[in-house]
């Protein structure tokens, strides 16, 4: 079946450092999602990305969907206390079944 | 209603014990997920339902797990002879399902968090 692959696994950055998470399909995905889940809290959806090679900016987020459409990647830039959490990455398969596959999740701590 | 609702929030149950997690999906929601998350651990998939299609149970870990879905709407997961690491929070999501822009956005319920002793 297909499976995504995230990593890392486990970020530790200074507040102000850039962040970036990375997400690998085994399949070519028909679209794929990023989610953010707070400590305590369930995964909440941010945004999700349809077209080839497609870039999208929240704030200080930049998206990005590999031109195959098996890739993708969290661009967080000079991050702050509020960014931490766990983001995951979700892909949602081409074909008939329209499954939604999670990524393992990158738990990010930011360290003022 | 407004969100996905899973009931009870918070369940301590013997070691040996039957437990049954109940999911209300947002209304119309035709697809159905449950997931598993340990303490600071990523989302397990256990099991996904869409529509009328036979579930998908692949990421059930044992048979002692096993789930339901009623007239489309509500579902039921349930552990039986409970073990300890089993203690986990089980969280219910759904979605539209198809193809829309939105369809695959994917809602979470607040987990039941189970603990077994």
């Amino acid at each position: 079946g297909q499976q995504v692959m995230q990593i890392p696994q486990y970020q530790h950055v200074q507040e102000g450092e850039d962040f970036t998470t990375y997400c690998n399909s085994s399949t070519t995905l028909s679209n794929i999602q990023w989610y953010k889940q707070r400590p305590g809290g369930h995964p909440v959806f941010l945004i999700q990305l349809v077209k080839s090679g497609e870039v999208k900016k929240q704030k200080r987020l930049t998206f990005q969907f590999g031109e195959a459409k098996k890739n993708s990647s969290l661009h967080i830039t000079a991050t702050q206390t509020t960014d931490v959490g766990t983001y995951f990455c979700a892909g949602l398969e081409s074909g008939g079944y329209q499954k939604v596959t999670f990524g393992i999740g990158t738990k990010l701590q930011v360290i003022p | 209603g407004a969100g996905v609702s899973q009931s009870p929030s918070n369940k301590v149950t013997e070691k040996g014990k039957d437990v049954e997690l109940r999911c209300d999906p947002i209304s119309g929601h035709t697809a159905l997920y449950w997931y598993r998350q340990s303490l600071g651990q990523g989302l397990e998939f256990l099991i996904y339902f869409q529509g009328n299609s036979a579930p998908d149970k692949s990421g059930l870990p044992s048979d002692r797990f096993s789930a339901e879905r009623t007239g489309g709407s509500v579902s039921t997961l349930t552990i039986q002879r409970t073990q300890q690491e089993d203690s986990a929070v089980y969280l219910c999501a759904s979605s539209w399902g198809g193809l829309r822009d939105s369809g695959n956005t994917i809602y979470f319920g607040e987990g039941s968090w189970l603990t077994v002793v």
